[in-house]
């Protein structure tokens, strides 16, 4: 397994379906996060864990949750979407501390079409 | 908050020519990053800027960091093919926290074999 991996690549949900978003990182970083890129659009941050404490959430709704078991995994739980939800949702990793400069690898991302 | 702006939103050239690409901001960032986002993929990072006036390259890619800190270009010299794909310029929200970026809306880049 190499860098960001992402689960499922690609995802068509109901508005009345619960679905998870998946990440694992294989590269020791401590930090991750999720990213939202939608047509036209600068790549939205969602949500920031470090060392699994969220600390950030960019006012996103409730209808997205994320969960951080550890350091090297990352879920994004869905429920209740909408339409204009549909997105390319991407992971990423960072080292926040000590060796290296904190930039951001991204995993392939996972394709999301809610109807 | 702080925005970066990339323009225009497409480039077409043709394959051996060079292309070159700004990212602009009213603030002063302390960091640039350029990604490429290959089409279904996620962005990888190309080059990391972190002097002012700092010049930098990647194989055929060149980037500079801008005196004033409010700008950056990146340069593709002798375009090919594989070259495709959406180009981010990106910088730290909070001056160190290379973590959380601000990122461009992105120039695609189409190479005319």
């Amino acid at each position: 397994e190499t860098g960001v991996t992402q689960t499922p690549r690609h995802l068509v949900m109901g508005m009345t379906n619960k679905k998870s978003l998946k990440c694992e990182q294989h590269l020791g970083h401590n930090a991750m996060y999720w990213y939202k890129q939608s047509a036209k659009k600068p790549l939205e941050l969602m949500f920031v864990y470090n060392f699994k404490e969220q600390t950030e959430n960019n006012s996103v709704p409730s209808r997205f949750s994320p969960e951080c078991p550890n350091s090297s995994h990352l879920f994004l739980h869905l429920h209740t979407l909408q339409p204009e939800d549909s997105a390319l949702y991407l992971c990423a990793s960072s080292q926040v501390r000590g060796r290296g400069t904190g930039e951001l690898f991204f995993g392939e991302g996972s394709r999301l079409t809610v109807l | 908050g702080q925005q970066l702006n990339q323009s225009p939103q497409s480039m077409f050239i043709q394959e051996g020519e060079d292309v070159s690409m700004n990212c602009t901001s009213s603030s002063i960032f302390n960091t640039w990053l350029w990604y490429k986002q290959d089409p279904g993929e996620g962005p990888v990072l190309l080059i990391a800027l972190y002097k002012a006036g700092e010049l930098t390259s990647n194989g055929r890619l060149t980037a500079q960091f801008g005196i004033t800190r409010k700008d950056s270009f990146l340069n593709i010299s002798a375009s090919i093919p594989s070259d495709v794909g959406i180009y981010f310029c990106a910088g730290p929200k909070t001056p160190g926290a290379n973590s959380k970026l601000t990122f461009g809306k992105g120039i695609t880049l189409s190479v005319r074999p």
